[in-house]
């Protein structure tokens, strides 16, 4: 089975920390993606990564960066947290020949930002 | 902006009737499309699949496919309290694997 590990269930953090979110996934996908899902409004991503050191923007980038150092680790990166930022942040990873397109999910990290 | 609509519900269903959920898409040349199961607190998993027009059965779940009308829907038959959940529907953007997902419709089953 496919398995996706985040660092962390639940994290508290204060405004203006720098807060580190990791995602590693032990199938060998070469694409990861991490996404916030807030009420009312689905899942939304923020970045992706379709290989080792390549990233791109997904439709809300602001205020994130993400580092992909190996394979099966993903971290996406809050340089300055904001109350704004507080929400559920979901990693996925898929194969990238795997025409069926299935993305697979980690547990969550519930982040609060005070 | 491609947009995907889902009903937010709450769609309350009685035990052993049937659940019907909808969801429609604004980019046509999406070509897979995607059922979403999300319990309270928890991560989605992915219970159908579809890629082609017409239906596909999967135990008590059945997606519907309508390209044309870019329309997407599931049925659960037979639905059981187990079966309450909010439901995400996914439409894949590019050869990427990106999907944009919608906002998910809360189904609550009643015993």
């Amino acid at each position: 089975d496919v398995k996706v590990t985040q660092s962390s269930r639940y994290l508290v953090k204060r405004t203006g920390e720098k807060v580190f979110l990791e995602c590693v996934q032990d199938m060998d996908h070469e694409n990861m993606f991490w996404y916030r899902q807030d009420p009312g409004l689905g899942l939304r991503l923020i970045y992706f990564s379709y290989d080792v050191k390549m990233k791109e923007k997904g439709d809300i980038p602001e205020g994130y960066s993400v580092s992909r150092e190996k394979k099966e680790r993903f971290s996406l990166i809050l340089e300055s947290a904001s109350t704004n930022q507080t929400s559920m942040y979901l990693c996925a990873s898929r194969k990238q020949r795997d025409l069926s397109y299935e993305q697979y999910f980690g547990p969550g990290t519930r982040l609060t930002v005070t | 902006q491609k947009e995907v609509e889902q009903n937010s519900g709450p769609l309350s269903v009685p035990e052993g009737a049937i659940a019907s959920l909808n969801c429609t898409y604004s980019d046509r040349v999406s070509q897979s499309f995607f059922w979403y199961r999300q319990y309270s607190g928890k991560s989605p998993e992915l219970i159908m699949s579809i890629y082609s027009n017409g239906d596909k059965e999967d135990g008590r779940f059945t997606a519907q496919l309508n390209k044309a009308s870019q329309y997407v829907s599931l049925l659960i038959r037979d639905s059981q309290p187990s079966d309450s959940a909010t439901y995400l529907c996914a439409v894949n953007q590019d050869s990427w694997g990106k999907l944009q997902f919608g906002a998910g419709t809360q189904v609550v089953v009643t015993p």
